[in-house]
């Protein structure tokens, strides 16, 4: 069964400062890997989706690696903002789910 | 464009109730997939549906079931309500498997 993790649970930085969020999983049978954003009680905001062929992909201040043979992803964030302040959250597709970690709570501090 | 539309926003039940709770994937998805987060955890697979059928499923009981239209919306539907029920309920959809996923705003549901 896929399992997937994430590295560090909570993390707490001062506004503009770089960051690297981690994930990992064990099966590297995977269609793609998707990062996303969640605000307390709210839905999930997709940020970078990486199909399995893919190394990485950029959107702004973001950008998202994937290494399928070691089962890891990093998602690295330019000059961090007090807005920036969420849960981020890994999500692997097998093909038919998803296989979420328990996410990363990020604190941007003004 | 209308992305993921779920309905109702929040919701309150007595527990051994049912409830039903209803999703409109995003233009031009045909697959529908829902979602169970607790608190403080990661959103946890319930089941998938594609072609009105149900395609795929989690560690779910019984109680949980499903429904898919020809226009693609979907219903989760839940019986015998527990207290450990409540959580936000996530409809995805996407365009069948591996072009991600669009998520809705969730579905808090609350068993009293």
């Amino acid at each position: 069964k896929q399992e997937v993790t994430q590295i560090p649970a909570a993390l707490s930085v001062p506004e503009g400062e770089n960051l690297v969020l981690n994930c990992s999983f064990t099966d590297s049978a995977i269609y793609n890997l998707q990062w996303f954003r969640q605000d307390p009680g709210k839905g999930l905001t997709s940020l970078l989706l990486i199909q399995s062929s893919q190394r990485e992909q950029t959107s702004g201040r973001l950008n998202a690696s994937l290494d399928k043979s070691s089962g890891r992803s990093t998602l690295y964030i330019a000059a961090s903002q007090p807005g920036d302040s969420a849960t981020y959250l890994c999500a692997v597709d097998t093909g038919n789910q998803f296989y979420f970690g328990t996410g990363t709570s990020l604190t941007v501090i003004p | 464009d209308a992305g993921v539309t779920q309905s109702p926003t929040h919701l309150i039940k007595t527990r051994g109730q049912q409830v039903t709770l209803r999703c409109s994937p995003k233009s031009g998805h045909d697959t529908v997939s829902w979602y169970q987060q607790a608190l403080g955890q990661g959103p946890q697979f319930i089941f998938q549906y594609y072609e009105e059928e149900e395609r795929q499923r989690g560690n779910f009981p019984d109680r949980f079931s499903g429904h898919q239209f020809p226009n693609y919306s979907s219903e989760l539907n839940v019986n015998a309500l527990l207290l450990g029920d409540s959580a936000l309920y996530l409809c995805a959809s996407s365009l069948d498997r591996g072009h991600g996923y669009t998520f809705g705003s969730g579905t808090r549901l609350t068993v009293v």
